[in-house]
Parts: structure tokens; sequence; C-alpha cells
């Protein structure tokens, strides 16, 4: 069975922290994305990456890195988080080329007090 | 304006009622569109996809897509409560996982009993 799995379900932290959030699948997947959800605004692409050690900034990039060492792992780290950073944040993985779907994590809400 | 607009509800239908959920898009480079589902604190799952116009049936879902107004619908008959969910439109230029998905905002489906 097809799994993107996130370390964290919930997670409360404080402004000015550094926050790393997890991803993992077990699909060998190439290709890793990360966004964000919030009401009214859908899902926003903030980074993904194609291949390890690759990556490619989304639509709103700012304020938040990335790391992909090993194939099966995506890091999304917030260097200093913020309030405006408080979301669910949804990590996804699909195959290369082809027709080939987007499988989704269960998300992080994150919220920054 | 955003790519991919959709219509956030929500909607509440009774049970067996026919459902439309629609979108519209504004990039005509956008070939492939997409339908997911997703359940309240689950991560979204592909429920269909399209490519370029036409209809596409999977049991008692229809998605149908018309390039020329740039408009995407998806159909639901004899809607039952366990369709009560989020449905988001996306779209993007070519079908793989580099290609990366636009989202609307999703709109909020009740079916009640």
């Amino acid at each position: 069975d097809v799994k993107v799995t996130q370390s964290s379900r919930y997670l409360v932290k404080r402004t000015g922290e550094k926050v790393f959030l997890e991803c993992v699948q077990d699909m060998d997947h190439e290709n890793m994305f990360w966004y964000r959800q919030d009401p009214g605004l859908g899902l926003r692409l903030i980074y993904f990456s194609y291949d390890v050690k690759m990556k490619e900034k989304g639509d709103i990039p700012e304020g938040y890195s990335v790391s992909r060492e090993k194939k099966e792992r995506f890091s999304l780290i917030l260097e200093s988080a913020s309030t405006n950073q408080t979301s669910m944040y949804l990590c996804a993985s699909s195959l290369s080329g082809g027709d080939t779907e987007a499988f989704f994590g269960q998300g992080t809400r994150l919220t920054v007090v | 304006q955003k790519e991919v607009e959709q219509d956030p509800g929500p909607l509440s239908v009774p049970e067996g009622a026919i459902v439309s959920l629609n979108c519209t898009y504004s990039n005509s480079a956008f070939q492939y569109f997409m339908w997911y589902r997703q359940y309240s604190r689950k991560g979204p799952e592909l429920l269909m996809y399209t490519y370029s116009s036409g209809n596409k049936e999977d049991g008692r879902f229809t998605a149908q897509v018309d390039k020329s107004s740039k408009y995407i619908s998806l159909f639901i008959r004899d809607s039952q409560p366990s369709d009560s969910a989020t449905y988001l439109c996306a779209s993007c230029p070519g079908w793989g996982g580099g290609n990366k998905l636009t989202f609307g905002t999703g709109t909020q489906l009740k079916v009640e009993l």
C-alpha cells in the first residue's frame, strides 16, 4: 500500500524557533512536494524536489527551506517560525514521467505562538 | 487572479441528490485536470483525472472539461453521506510528477441523511 508519512500530526512552536517537518515515502518516488493549505487559499506549493539533493522553489518559498539527502525523505525547514506560518502542511510524492498520481501524507497542523 | 478558481461552499445536499462541483481556470497551457477528495483531518486523494476536453465516468462520478470555456466540472450521482468531504480541483500543463499541480481552494460538501 502506498504510503507518505509525515512525522507529526500536530505541532506547536514559538515565534523565532527553527522548525523541522519531516516526510518519508516508501514508494521509491523521484518527486516530492511540500504544500501548505489555508482556508480560502487552497493548497499552495512551497518547494518540490525531483531528485536527491535537487530542489526547486514553488509559489511561496519565502521563509522556508528544504533538504533531500535521501530519496525517501524530504524535510521542510522553517528557519525562524512566525505566526503567519501557522497552517496545515502537506507532503506529497509521485513518480517521474508518464501518467502518475501525487500521493499525499496526512498533513501536519503547525501552530506558531 | 488565481489560475484555478473554485467556489468554497459549503454546499449541503440531501442524500440521493445530484451534486455539481465546478472550477474555472485561466492558464491555457493546462492540459490535465484532476479532482482530489479530502476528508476531514486527512490528506487529499486523487478521485479522477481527465486529459484535455471531454468526459470521464467512474461509477457515480463524472468529470467534465470544456477547454473552450476553461470550465471543469465534477458530477456526483446518488450522493451518499460518505461523499461528505472537501473536493479540490487541480490542473497542470503536463501529467507526471515533475509537473506542479495548481489547486483550487476546494469546495466543502455535506450530504445529509
